[in-house]
């Protein structure tokens, strides 16, 4: 059975790098029909696209986010990270990893249960 | 700031049909599939609908999905109290080298 699990820290003080990784158990991170992704929700907002990539280091972004957002895989570890760089207070919400199909087009079919980062001095 | 636009709310009272729009572009909905999500607070959200209309395993047959040119909509039929929820829609944008855009949400309340 899937399951994705984020992990990173729960605080992150403003213009520093937020870093997350989501361990991936119960697929191949490493499979043609799969990409791997981001998305958040700030408190009392709606969801928002971060991006994602494929095994082979593809990747697609939020262009809102591009110029702050990496995205990596590493296969090795059946793991994926997101590193939002100068977080500012904004940036502050509920981050979830998740699984692209895309054999049902580009739908969201499972998800973590999402992970709460805070930007705080 | 989302491309695709829904209303705030919707309502309705145990077994009426409550329907959701979401309205976008031609560079999103009206050349890309659209899919809607659920999402409960404090959970992760859950794909309801794909591909326009199409239901993933396991999800009800009382949620049902079209799409007409730029605009598509989602139907919930015989309300029940747990459809209480945040509802998404959510497309590929073919604009600024492609990405993934949801909706602005859409809150249903079972009265």
């Amino acid at each position: 059975q899937l399951q994705l699990q984020e992990s990173g820290p729960g605080l992150v003080k403003p213009s520093e790098t937020l870093s997350l990784t989501c361990t991936v158990s119960g697929a191949s991170i490493s499979s043609s029909n799969y990409y791997w992704g981001w998305i958040r929700q700030p408190p009392g907002k709606g969801l928002e696209w971060i991006g994602d990539i494929f095994y082979t280091g593809t990747t697609y972004s939020n262009p809102s986010l591009r110029s702050r957002v990496t995205i990596s895989v590493d296969t090795s570890k059946n793991q994926f990270s997101l590193n939002l760089s100068s977080v500012t207070a904004a940036d502050t919400a509920i981050y979830y990893c998740a699984r692209r199909i895309t054999i049902f087009g580009v739908a969201l079919l499972n998800w973590g249960q999402g992970t709460l980062v805070t930007v705080s001095s | 700031q989302s491309v695709l636009t829904q209303p705030p709310s919707a309502s309705g009272t145990p077994g009426q049909r409550v329907t959701i729009s979401c309205s976008g572009s031609t560079s999103n909905i009206g050349n890309n599939y659209v899919y809607w999500y659920q999402h409960l607070p404090g959970t992760a959200p859950k794909l309801l609908i794909y591909r326009n209309h199409q239901r993933p395993s396991g999800v009800s047959d009382r949620f049902s999905g079209s799409k007409s040119g730029t605009s598509a909509s989602l139907a919930i039929s015989g309300l029940r109290s747990e459809d209480e929820a945040d509802y998404y829609c959510a497309a590929w944008d073919d604009s600024l080298s492609g990405y993934y855009v949801f909706g602005t949400g859409t809150k249903v309340t079972v009265l």
